[in-house]
Order: structure tokens, then sequence, then C-alpha cells
């Protein structure tokens, strides 16, 4: 149980297209997700908290019209990177709370050039 | 602030070792600390800690979270090649939001 994924797994796009990542909860309900960014060498920076039939929390720093957050069903949530550049490319990866545990799709690595 | 601060940052060891991570913590509110291990992908959950003194194990890995002194520690006994890795604490307060460390690499060479 407690079986997270992500689609797509990697993407390479030119600077300007926007990117959309999705995060599914495979066997559980998760009314609460989080969105991670993790650069080489560094651990993983919380971006936002997804909730369920609500906005998304950003956290500092983190531009919410940039990055698009909708959690539209109890399964799946999504990370829209607008107009993506250089500086967007990282590994991004999602979260989902299954009893009190967070556990994590296998992330997705974005290129943008 | 909140802040978690791992330690060592880096550890390089030969199978068959045992090797001791150490995690410090000052988080408001606290709930919980988890442990995680992250290899070339995102991370996989190891441990939920919640209660000081009761140790946590799973094969040769164990884990035990002392919240007095605001601590935990992941043991790994026998190492193996296959547990090199990084190794992530994460506790987190009320609001469920997890606070990373810079985390552990552990390196186990054959």
């Amino acid at each position: 149980g407690a079986v997270v994924s992500q689609h797509p797994s990697w993407v390479i796009c030119k600077s300007g297209t926007s990117v959309k990542i999705e995060c599914r909860s495979l066997d559980f309900q998760a009314t609460t997700m989080f969105w991670y960014r993790q650069f080489p060498k560094q651990s993983l920076m919380l971006m936002a908290t997804s909730n369920e039939g609500s906005k998304a929390t950003y956290e500092q720093g983190v531009e919410k019209d940039k990055f698009l957050i909708n959690h539209a069903s109890l399964t799946l949530s999504t990370l829209t990177v607008t107009s993506a550049h250089p500086e967007d490319s990282s590994f991004y990866i999602c979260s989902a709370t299954y009893q009190e545990t967070q556990y994590f799709g296998p992330g997705t690595r974005l290129l943008v050039l | 602030e909140d802040k978690v601060v791992q330690s060592p940052l880096s550890l390089v060891v030969h199978e068959g070792d045992t090797v001791t991570l150490n995690c410090s913590y000052e988080v408001t509110n606290f709930r919980s600390l988890l442990w995680y291990k992250q290899e070339k992908k995102a991370p996989t959950f190891l441990f939920m800690l919640t209660s000081s003194g009761i140790e946590k194990k799973s094969g040769r890995l164990s884990s035990i979270l002392d919240k007095k002194e605001l601590f935990s520690i992941l043991n790994i006994t026998a190492t193996q090649t296959g547990d090199s890795a990084i190794y992530l604490c994460a506790p987190s307060g009320n609001t469920g939001k997890l606070i990373f460390g810079q985390g552990t690499t552990l390196q186990v060479k054959p």
C-alpha cells in the first residue's frame, strides 16, 4: 500500500513552454499532497502544499503564478511549470500523506533548453 | 526557526561495518520524525518515530528517538554495498510539513 506515482519521469522542453507534471496516489486517497524541488547535491526543498478542493499553499519565495498547482481529486495533483526557463531545470518530487507518513513519488527530471 | 542537522555529512565504510547516523532537530510543535533513504530517485520511507526510547527495527536497520534531547539515530549493522545512499532525517510539526536535513551520504565499499 501507499504507492505514489508521477508522470512523466523525465521531460525535456524548450525555454518558454509550459510543462505539466502529474502526481497520483494509487491505492489510497490523499487530501494533502506536497511538491518538492531538488537541485543536484542538495536536499529537498518544499515548494507548496496541495490541498484537495482548495488553493495550494506556497512556501516563501515560490512564485504561485509560475508553478500552478491543481488538486482536483483525492488521488491526483498536478504541477504546471509555466513559461519554463533553464533555471527551472531540476528534479521535481511529489509526496502524499498516508497514515501520517509522507510517501514520495519517483520524481520527474525536468530539463529546459 | 525550525532546523535539522545531520551528522556526519558523509561517511565511507567497508562491507560488514556498523554505522550510526545522527539527526538533531528543533521543531515547533513536534509530531514525528521520519527517516528516508534516497538513491538515484526519490526518497523511500524507512521509519517513522513518534515516541522516545522505542526502537524501530527493520532487518539490519534500526532507529530510535530522544524527544528530551531532540535527536534521533539510525543504525545500520553489517552494511552492504546496497546500503550506499543518502539518508535523510525529516521531523515534522503540526502542519504536517517535513523539514529536511542536509542528509548523510553513505558509501559502502566492497
